[in-house]
């Protein structure tokens, strides 16, 4: 079956511009993660959901972070007035179901490179 | 506060060698999971294991094997007769009991020359 897939790969946006980064987890997985990846680094944790409901954001950097995944399946990490800061590997990850038992499974990243 | 420390940056061996990734962990819960995933230059994360805080038996899968010791906080990954194919960036992570996130390490470079 196919796996998480992430779009676009590449992203470069310039200072102060928006975007907006899609994430389609693998059919049928509840649960939903964001994650950031800066060069060099492990990926640290943004946000999560199950189903439509983000029960946990503690790791969006700044009010200019915003997820949603409104019906359950797709999810968006939208940037807003991206700053040089936010250049990293945006990973989302997928898992069948909230709880210890089941693996979170990846997707390939957007690199968003902010000049 | 969990914190992951892979204290090796890079390794790199000759094919055909063995290679220990090191992996120390800390948290206060009792009860956590441990997790090992490989990054090819493709960048996806591809999981490896999985292993819960009351389960310290080694594993073994084919040229991989894992060591888990609560008394000294590690969960090393061996990889045996490596191969070029395994150059990757691996990084061990934590997950406590009631938590979703997973805190990852910041990886260790390995790089298997022909």
């Amino acid at each position: 079956g196919a796996g998480v897939s992430q779009s676009p790969r590449y992203k470069v946006a310039k200072r102060g511009q928006d975007v907006a980064l899609r994430c389609d987890p693998i059919s049928g997985h509840v649960s939903l993660f964001w994650y950031q990846q800066a060069l060099g680094q492990g990926p640290e944790f943004l946000t999560y959901f199950q189903n439509e409901a983000q029960l946990d954001k503690s790791g969006l950097p700044s009010d200019r972070f915003f997820a949603e995944r409104p019906e359950g399946s797709v999810s968006t990490l939208k940037i807003q007035r991206t700053q040089q800061e936010d250049s990293a590997v945006y990973l989302c990850a997928s898992s069948y179901r909230q709880g210890e038992g089941y693996e979170q499974y990846f997707g390939p990243g957007t690199r968003l490179t902010v000049t | 506060a969990q914190k992951v420390t892979q204290a090796q940056t890079e390794i790199s061996v000759v094919e055909k060698e063995d290679v220990t990734l090191d992996c120390v962990y800390e948290t206060r819960d009792t009860t956590y999971y441990l997790f090992w995933y490989k990054q090819p230059p493709s960048g996806e994360l591809v999981f490896l294991i999985r292993r819960n805080s009351f389960d310290e038996q080694n594993e073994i899968s084919g040229r991989y094997s894992w060591n888990f010791q609560k008394s000294t906080s590690s969960f090393n990954f061996t990889i045996t007769a490596s191969q070029v194919v395994d150059s990757a960036v691996y990084f061990c992570a934590l997950r406590i009991q009631g938590a979703q996130k997973l805190v990852f390490g910041q990886g260790t470079r390995l790089t298997i020359n022909p």
